[in-house]
């Protein structure tokens, strides 16, 4: 099964800047990936898919980008603001489930 | 729309006893949902995916006899933990997918279930 690989550390940025998660998979490359963000002591919520064919992919101040050769995902935070603080988890789809990485906390700081 | 509802938020309960968690889908029939299971600072861990109808399969692991899954209708799923013991407290989460929305939306989870067994 795929393993899915997210910075466990903390990411802190000043307010106004571009934050940058990461997520690695392992195996093949799946037919789309999702981003949610996640409160504390809440269920997560869904942000962004993006398909294998799609480089790119841009909501309101996100961004993601899919490389399936590097096998990675990236996902963007433009102007952040600390209401931006969460956990953001990269999701696979395989066969209708979703498999979840551990997620990166962000933390904005005003 | 896509709203799931999950209930309890939070429950305490006694060692031995047993305690069941209610998903409901509410502007959408989800003909199949899912639970996971989420200990602290760790990923969302699928436990089961419930089927309306039919009975749940489970992932590699996790007991059936002791997580029932029942999915009665098209908008209510329930997972009850049999003869719950310490090691049982946790987040649990259902979530369902809107078979209507476009293909460029993903999953609704609920609020999720803080489980703490005493």
């Amino acid at each position: 099964s795929q393993k899915i690989e997210q910075n466990s550390e903390a990411l802190n940025i000043q307010e106004g800047k571009t934050a940058t998660l990461t997520c690695n998979y392992t195996n093949y490359s799946p037919a789309y990936l999702q981003w949610y963000r996640q409160d504390p002591g809440r269920g997560p919520v869904f942000l962004l898919l993006i398909r294998e064919n799609e480089k790119e992919k841009r909501k309101e101040r996100l961004k993601v980008t899919f490389d399936t050769t590097l096998k990675q995902s990236l996902f963007h935070i433009t102007a952040s603001q600390p209401a931006d603080s969460a956990t953001y988890l990269c999701a696979l789809v395989e066969y209708s489930t979703l498999t979840f990485g551990k997620g990166t906390m962000l933390l904005v700081s005003p | 729309g896509a709203v799931v509802s999950q209930h309890p938020s939070w429950v305490i309960c006694k060692s031995g006893t047993s305690v069941k968690i209610e998903c409901r889908s509410l502007d959408f029939q989800a003909t199949t949902m899912f639970w996971y299971r989420q200990f602290p600072k760790q990923s969302l861990m699928l436990m089961a995916t419930s089927n309306e109808g039919s009975k749940a399969t489970y992932e590699q692991g996790v007991e059936k006899d002791k997580f029932l899954i029942n999915h009665a209708s098209l908008t209510l799923s329930t997972l009850t933990v049999t003869s719950a013991h310490p090691e049982d407290s946790s987040f649990y989460i259902c979530s369902a997918r809107n078979p209507l929305s476009g293909q460029d939306y993903g999953y609704t989870f609920g609020s999720g279930t803080r489980l703490t067994v005493v």
